[in-house]
C-alpha cells in the first residue's frame, strides 16, 4: 500500500522559534499533498492544499505567511511553522494523493506531528 | 451547521458485540464516502471507501451510503478490543477538498 511519512513525530521548541515539518510519499508519487491540523476533541481542518511545482492554496483563516509550504517534489513537500506561537500547538497531519493510485480521489495520511510551543 | 455531522461518542461495546457508527451530512454534492480510524497520536488510516449509494464490505467491516436521506454508516462485526480506535467519516465531491466528520471514539471492552 501507498506509504506517507512525516518527520520529526514530535517537536518541541520555543515561543518564536521556526519549525520545519517533512512529508514524503516513500512509495508513490504525490501530486497533491495536503496539511491538516487536529486540536484536541476536534476533527482534522484542511490548512492547504499544493501541487508540485506551484503555490499551496490556503484555507480560509490560514496566514500563508506564517505557514509556509513547499512542495518541491513528487515525493516530499514540507510545512514551515514560522515564529511558533503557544497556540500554534497542535496536531500536524499530512496527507497525499497519487494519479496513478487507483485513479481516485483517495489520501494517504502520514502519522502526524505533534508540535508543542514553549 | 456543519456539512458533516458525527456523534463524537464515545462509545462503549463488549467484545463481540456489532458497531454502528454513523454520520449526517448537507452537502449533496458530495459523492466519494470514506471511513478512517486513527488511534491515539497516530494519523488516520483509510478503512473503507464508497462511490455514490450502496454497501461495501470488506471483512469485518460494512459501509453503508444513503445518498437520499444523506446518511452513512460503519458497520463493525464481532468487535474485537483491537478496534478501539476514532473513527472519522470523511467525504467529497471528487477531486476537491475532503471534509472530515469530528470523529466517534469508541471502545471495545474485553
Amino acid at each position: 500500500g501507498a506509504v506517507v511519512s512525516q518527520h520529526p513525530s514530535r517537536v518541541i521548541c520555543k515561543s518564536g522559534t521556526s519549525v520545519k515539518i517533512e512529508c514524503r510519499s516513500l512509495d508513490f508519487q504525490a501530486t497533491t499533498m495536503f496539511w491538516y491540523r487536529q486540536f484536541p476533541k476536534q476533527s482534522l481542518m484542511l490548512m492547504a492544499t499544493s501541487n508540485e511545482g506551484s503555490k499551496a492554496t490556503y484555507e480560509q483563516g490560514v496566514e500563508k505567511d506564517k505557514f509556509l509550504i513547499n512542495h518541491a517534489s513528487l515525493t516530499l513537500s514540507t510545512l514551515t511553522v514560522t515564529s511558533a506561537h503557544p497556540e500554534d500547538s497542535s496536531f500536524y497531519i499530512c496527507s497525499a494523493r497519487g494519479e496513478a493510485i487507483r485513479g481516485v480521489n483517495e489520501q494517504f495520511f502520514g502519522p502526524g506531528t505533534r508540535l508543542t510551543v514553549l | 451547521q456543519k456539512e458533516v455531522e458525527q456523534d463524537p461518542g464515545p462509545l462503549s461495546v463488549p467484545e463481540g458485540a456489532i458497531v454502528s457508527l454513523n454520520c449526517t451530512y448537507s452537502n449533496s454534492a458530495f459523492q466519494y464516502f470514506m471511513w478512517y480510524r486513527q488511534y491515539s497520536r497516530k494519523g488516520p488510516e483509510l478503512l473503507m471507501y464508497t462511490y455514490s449509494s450502496g454497501n461495501k464490505e470488506d471483512g469485518r467491516f460494512t459501509a453503508q451510503v444513503d445518498k437520499s436521506s444523506k446518511y452513512i454508516s460503519l458497520f463493525i462485526r464481532d468487535s474485537q478490543p483491537s478496534d478501539s480506535a476514532t473513527y472519522l467519516c470523511a467525504m467529497t465531491g471528487g477531486y476537491q477538498k475532503v471534509t472530515f466528520g469530528i470523529g466517534t471514539k469508541l471502545q471495545v471492552i474485553p
